[in-house]
């Protein structure tokens, strides 16, 4: 059974472009969140997508956004990008998003110069 | 607001050593508790997890420990081993959709 896969592992953007990162999720899993991680900042929650509904999200700015696929396969963008926004982006799939846990995929390191 | 705490940033133990860390918690309403291990240019694996209804789980070499009177859960590592060495991150989940609630981590390495 294929686990989680993020592409592109690695990404290097300049301020102010965009960015869409992708996430296919175990096959048969729904829900789909997305997380950020940076040094000393543990994963900081983003948002979750159920059957191509935002279903929760967390306090981010509206630079950055989703979307989800009738396959599961889920997007994240991020508009108007910041130094700050280098960080790494994990996607983690589970069956229906309250069940008992979730897998996370390599993640997709983006480096904003 | 971090509701999941993980206090120290690393810990250094020996080969064969217990190895345990510690993480604090401040919303009652987290029914869950997940430990994920995590290896550099990598993502967090899964190790272990409890419900708020029991106070002990034991998979193998890895127990956690839950304390819902003190809002704390620990996880024990016996006997610990190089492989060991990572971030280690305590996740918490509430009734809120698809999301958990990580601790910053902690850095665990395991010296021969």
């Amino acid at each position: 059974k294929a686990g989680v896969t993020q592409t592109p592992r690695y990404l290097i953007k300049t301020r102010g472009q965009q960015v869409t990162l992708s996430c296919s999720p175990i096959s048969g899993h729904r829900s789909v969140s997305w997380y950020q991680q940076t040094p000393g900042q543990g994963l900081q929650f983003l948002f979750e997508y159920f059957s191509e509904t935002q279903r929760n999200k967390g306090n981010f700015p509206g630079r950055f956004s989703g979307r989800q696929f009738s396959n599961s396969r889920s997007e994240m963008n991020v508009s108007t990008l910041e130094l700050g926004d280098s960080a790494l982006y994990l996607c983690a799939s589970s069956l229906a998003g309250l069940d008992t846990e979730a897998f996370f995929g390599q993640g997709t390191r983006l480096t904003v110069v | 607001d971090q509701q999941v705490k993980q206090n120290s940033p690393s810990l250094s133990v020996q080969e064969g050593r217990i190895s345990i860390l510690n993480c604090d918690y401040t919303n009652s309403m987290f029914d869950y508790f997940l430990w994920y291990k995590k290896y550099p240019a990598e993502g967090p694996t899964f190790l272990i997890s409890i419900s708020s209804i029991k106070d002990k789980n034991e998979d193998g070499r890895f127990t956690v420990f839950l304390n819902k009177s003190a809002k704390h859960l620990s996880l024990h590592i016996v006997p610990s081993q190089p492989g060991d060495s990572a971030v280690y991150f305590c996740a918490a989940r509430g009734d809120s959709w698809g999301k958990l609630q990580f601790g910053a981590g902690t850095q665990v390495v395991v010296t021969p």
